[in-house]
C-alpha cells in the first residue's frame, strides 16, 4: 500500500507569489493533518479534517494560509502571498480512526525568497 | 508551560549499546496517547511506537520499548542494541483526550541522536 503523497517535493518561490501543497492521504485513513516543520517553532499543526470536514484550523498563522480536501483522497494547502518566513517543512499525515498513529508523507520544503 | 519536554538536545551512542531518550508530558487529560517517531536526515517522519495512557504494559516493538512512568509523567524511548542507522531526531508526541476524537499530535522539540561504530 502506498503511504502518504506529497507533491511537489521541494517548492522555491518569491515572495508575493502564490503556493500550493498537495496530499493524497492512504487510502482508507479517514484523518488528515498539515504539520509545519521549522527550526525555530518544531513541528506544529496548522490544521487537521475529518472525513473531508475541517476540524481544527487553530493552527494556521493568519489568512494567508487556506486547506481544502474536496474529497478523501486528496487535500491542499494554499498559501498567497507566500512571505519569507513561511519557509519551511510542510508535512501532511493520516490515519485511520481516533486513537491510532498517524503516517507522515515526505514532507514538502518551502522556501520563500 | 511546554506540553511535551525533551530535555536531551544531542545523545551519543556507541553501536550495540542500549540508549535511553528522555520525554516528559503535562496534561491534565486522562485519556491521551504518546507517540515516538525517527526523523532520519532525510526528512520522513517515522512512527516508532504508540503508548496509551490506560495500557498497564509497557509498549515494544522490536528494539523500542517505551518505558511509561504514569505518575511521573515520563515517557521514556529505549532503543536496545543500537544500530548505525539509528542515528537521527527522535520526536516524543501526545495526543490529548480533551479534543475530538483523532486530535492532532504535540511534539516535542526532539533530541538527536548519534550512534558511531
Amino acid at each position: 500500500d502506498a503511504g502518504v503523497i506529497q507533491s511537489p517535493r521541494h517548492e522555491v518561490t518569491e515572495m508575493g507569489q502564490e503556493v500550493t501543497l498537495r496530499c493524497k492521504p492512504i487510502s482508507g485513513h479517514d484523518y488528515l493533518f498539515w504539520y509545519r516543520q521549522t527550526m525555530m517553532r518544531g513541528l506544529e499543526l496548522l490544521i487537521y479534517f475529518n472525513n473531508n470536514v475541517p476540524i481544527d484550523d487553530s493552527g494556521m498563522p493568519e489568512d494567508r494560509f487556506s486547506a481544502k480536501m474536496p474529497n478523501a483522497s486528496f487535500s491542499t494547502l494554499k498559501i498567497q502571498p507566500s512571505e519569507p518566513r513561511d519557509s519551511a517543512v510542510y508535512f501532511c499525515a493520516s490515519g485511520r480512526g481516533p486513537y491510532n498513529e498517524q503516517f507522515f508523507g515526505p514532507g514538502t520544503r518551502l522556501t520563500v525568497l | 508551560a511546554q506540553k511535551i519536554t525533551q530535555t536531551q538536545p544531542g545523545m551519543f551512542v556507541q553501536e550495540k549499546e542500549a540508549v535511553t531518550l528522555d520525554c516528559t508530558y503535562d496534561t491534565s487529560d486522562q485519556s491521551y496517547g504518546l507517540f515516538w517517531y525517527k526523523q532520519p536526515s532525510s526528512g520522513e517522519m517515522i512512527f516508532l511506537i504508540y503508548q496509551g495512557s490506560y495500557d498497564e504494559q509497557n509498549a515494544t516493538e522490536g528494539r523500542y520499548s517505551l518505558n511509561f512512568q504514569k505518575a511521573r509523567k515520563s515517557a521514556n524511548l529505549v532503543i536496545s542494541a543500537s544500530q548505525l542507522g539509528d542515528s537521527a531526531m527522535y520526536f516524543c508526541a501526545m495526543r490529548e483526550g480533551r479534543y475530538q476524537a483523532g486530535t492532532a499530535l504535540i511534539f516535542g522539540k526532539g533530541t538527536t541522536l548519534s550512534v558511531s561504530s
